[in-house]
């Protein structure tokens, strides 16, 4: 059964500070791994990932796939309280079927 | 553009009483996603539409789950008859690309309670 584990599942920072999330995944025929910030509304969009060691950025944040390994980590440096939100991990493998993370609940203290 | 529409924004209602949710997509997105999203298990796709043809619906959970796309700009998704454990926020999402798209728009969704 395809899964995809996220860590940690809830994280608290102060502003300024720099954070990784993990995600962790067992798919058959990999596709893409997406990752989507979740506020208290619908889910956006941040990144797909289709290659192994290609970074995609955007602002603070970024992210890279380690096909190998079959995990993917979300960096967020000099955090914002805009930041909190929860972080999902999305994988999409064989029969094009999405499974998502439970989530990172993040939260950063002014 | 007023991105995807969910309607209604919450129902609360009893069990044993069907409950119908709406979706109207982003205009010329051919496919159209319902998703649940629980404490317990997070967010799960139920079924997706290409073309207002159901592609694969085996994340429906059982057969008091059903979804209909009449036409391109209207998907229900009926549960009947509704039981607390539906209790969820459910998500509707539209795209131009399918699965391997990036750009997957969510709805606002609808917080379903089941008493």
């Amino acid at each position: 059964e395809d899964k995809v584990v996220q860590s940690p599942l809830s994280l608290v920072v102060h502003e300024g500070d720099t954070v990784t999330l993990n995600c962790s995944y067992e798919v058959t025929n990999f596709r893409s791994l997406l990752w989507y910030k979740q506020e208290k509304k619908a889910p956006t969009f941040l990144f797909m990932l289709t290659s192994s060691g290609i970074e995609k950025k955007s602002g603070r944040l970024s992210s890279i796939l380690d096909k190998k390994e079959l995990f993917s980590i979300l960096n967020i440096t000099a955090t914002q309280t805009g930041d909190s939100a929860i972080y999902l991990c999305a994988v999409e493998g064989g029969s094009e079927k999405l499974v998502f993370g439970k989530g990172t609940k993040l939260t950063v203290n002014p | 553009d007023a991105g995807v529409i969910q309607s209604p924004r919450h129902e609360v209602t009893e069990m044993g009483q069907e409950v119908t949710l709406r979706c109207k997509p982003i205009s010329g997105h051919d496919y159209l996603f319902w998703y649940r999203q629980t404490m317990m298990r997070g967010l799960e796709l139920l079924i997706y539409f290409n073309n207002n043809v159901p592609i694969d619906d085996s994340g429906m959970p059982e057969d008091r789950f059903s979804a209909k796309m009449p036409n391109a700009s209207f998907s229900t998704l009926k549960i009947q008859p509704s039981e607390p454990r539906d209790s969820a926020v459910y998500f509707c999402a539209s795209s131009s690309g399918g699965l391997l798209t990036d750009t997957q728009y969510f709805g606002p969704g609808t917080r379903l309670t089941v008493l």
